[in-house]
C-alpha cells in the first residue's frame, strides 16, 4: 500500500491554464505539506496544514490554493500557470509538527509550455 | 532561519565509511538537526533525527557536537545503492517555522 500518494505523476499543460494536483496519505498523519523542488534541484516547503488548518504558508504567488477537504487530503491548485511554475512538486506528512518524520509522496512533474 | 551548510558533492567507494558534515552556525535552542535522502526521480526519504551528542540507528550515525554548530552524518561502509542526494535540515520543535532544505551533498558511490 502507498503511504503518501500523488495524481498525476506528470502533468504537462499550456501557459494561462487551471491544474490541481491530489495528493492522499494513508498514515494516519494530522500533518500535510507541499514542497516545491526545481531544476536546481532546491526543495522548497510551500504550504502546511494541520488538521486541515493552514500552518505554514511561505511566499508563494496566490495563484497556487492548497485546499485540505480531510486530514487525509491535501490537494493543490494551480491558476494561471506560469513557465517559471514547471518543476516538480512534492506532497508530504507527518505526526504532528514539521520536525518530525515526514513522508514524501512520489512527486509530481509539471511541465508548462 | 537556521541556515545550513554541507559540500555540494563527495565521491566514495563501497565498502567506505562516508561522512558528511552540516554547518549551522545559528541553530536555535528549540531546533532539531534531521538528514533526508533523496534519490533520483524519488521524494526525499527520512534517515536520521537528533538534538545533542550521537544518535544511532540501523541505517546511519548523527554526530552532534557540545556547541550543536554542526553535526555529522555517518554512513558506515556504504553501498552503490547509497549513490543519492543528502539533506540537513533544522527546524524547531512547534513546527510553526518551515524548514529549510539546503542544496544537499550528492554522494556518488563508485565500486
Amino acid at each position: 500500500d502507498t503511504a503518501v500518494s500523488q495524481t498525476p505523476k506528470y502533468l504537462v499543460t499550456q501557459m494561462g491554464n487551471d491544474k490541481s494536483i491530489k495528493c492522499e496519505q494513508n498514515l494516519g498523519h494530522d500533518t500535510m505539506y507541499w514542497y516545491k523542488q526545481d531544476s536546481k534541484k532546491f526543495l522548497k516547503i510551500m504550504f502546511s496544514y494541520n488538521n486541515k488548518e493552514l500552518i505554514i504558508n511561505e511566499t508563494v504567488p496566490n495563484r497556487f490554493s492548497p485546499k485540505s477537504p480531510d486530514k487525509a487530503h491535501l490537494n493543490l491548485h494551480i491558476n494561471s500557470l506560469e513557465l517559471g511554475d514547471s518543476a516538480v512538486y512534492f506532497c508530504a506528512s507527518s505526526l504532528g509538527t514539521i520536525t518530525n518524520e515526514q513522508f514524501f509522496g512520489p512527486g509530481t512533474r509539471l511541465t508548462v509550455l | 532561519l537556521a541556515k545550513t551548510t554541507q559540500p555540494i558533492s563527495m565521491d566514495s567507494y563501497e565498502g567506505q565509511e562516508v561522512n558528511i558534515t552540516c554547518s549551522h552556525n545559528n541553530i536555535a535552542t528549540n531546533d532539531y538537526i534531521t538528514w533526508y535522502q533523496q534519490f533520483p526521480s524519488q521524494g526525499p526519504r527520512f534517515i536520521i533525527q537528533g538534538y545533542k551528542t550521537k544518535v544511532t540507528n540501523e541505517v546511519a550515525s548523527l554526530f552532534i557536537p557540545a556547541d550543536r554548530k554542526s553535526s555529522t552524518l555517518s554512513l558506515p561502509r556504504v553501498s552503490l545503492s547509497d549513490t543519492a542526494v543528502y539533506y540537513c535540515l533544522v527546524g524547531d520543535v512547534t513546527g510553526r517555522r518551515a524548514l529549510t532544505f539546503g542544496s544537499g551533498t550528492r554522494l556518488q558511490v563508485q565500486p
